[in-house]
């Protein structure tokens, strides 16, 4: 157990609609990053978070957004859902070089 | 040409073998490699990471690291049914500031049979 934990752990939503995805940090990390993999792929990276601040992107559009809050807790919002963006969900947290993975949250887009 | 390549298999073999994984890059600027094993439905587990060049051994585990050839490997020693699983290749340039993201191979695939 890494001590991420990530909530829902599935969902499901219609084309069109809005999702919040939430994460708790291991404790001491003061870095999130998420990362979206698709079926069969590895993880994507969508951004970083570093005290709070976006620290970095990957190539994903503006309606995926995201904070993180002083516990270093953090959320990932995607609005306008498309039926691509279903995948896992993935939080990790970090101190240092090494990134810790949460379960992940299973989005399905219909 | 994607930055980080792996086979994704699936690679089958015999309880007790020695298992060879291997990742190739393009990138020459990684500095961090991991390597991480995902059970079907779960997020990725860090097994280990190494920085720049060289060997590091915990326990079954062995992770080599050649970046004259932008190369790397995980070496998994009497294998075990409980190994089978995904194991994903990863890597990245820096940590902290806006180079810390880790950019992933597709995974491989592995089943230890009994």
């Amino acid at each position: 157990e890494t001590g991420v934990t990530q909530s829902p752990t599935h969902l499901i939503k219609t084309r069109g609609q809005q999702v919040t995805l939430r994460c708790s940090s291991q404790s001491g990390h003061n870095t999130v990053s998420w990362y979206q993999q698709a079926l069969g792929q590895g993880p994507q990276f969508i951004f970083q978070y570093y005290r709070e601040e976006e620290n970095g992107r990957g190539n994903f559009p503006p309606r995926f957004s995201g904070l993180q809050f002083p516990n270093y807790s953090s959320e990932l919002n995607v609005n306008a859902l498309e039926l691509d963006d279903s995948a896992l969900y993935l939080c990790a947290s970090s101190l240092g070089a090494g990134e810790y993975f949460g379960p992940g949250t299973r989005l399905t887009v219909t | 040409q994607k930055e980080v390549e792996q086979d994704p298999g699936p690679l089958s073999v015999p309880e007790g073998a020695i298992v060879s994984l291997n990742c190739t890059y393009s990138n020459s600027a990684f500095q961090y490699f991991m390597w991480y094993r995902q059970y079907s439905r779960k997020g990725p587990e860090l097994l280990m990471y190494t920085y720049s060049s060289g060997n590091k051994e915990d326990g079954r585990f062995t992770a080599q690291v050649d970046k004259s050839s932008k190369y790397i490997s995980l070496f998994i020693r009497d294998s075990q049914p409980s190994d089978s699983a995904t194991y994903l290749c990863a890597m990245k340039r820096n940590y902290g500031g806006s180079q810390g993201n880790l950019i992933f191979g597709k995974g491989t695939k592995l089943s230890v049979k009994p």
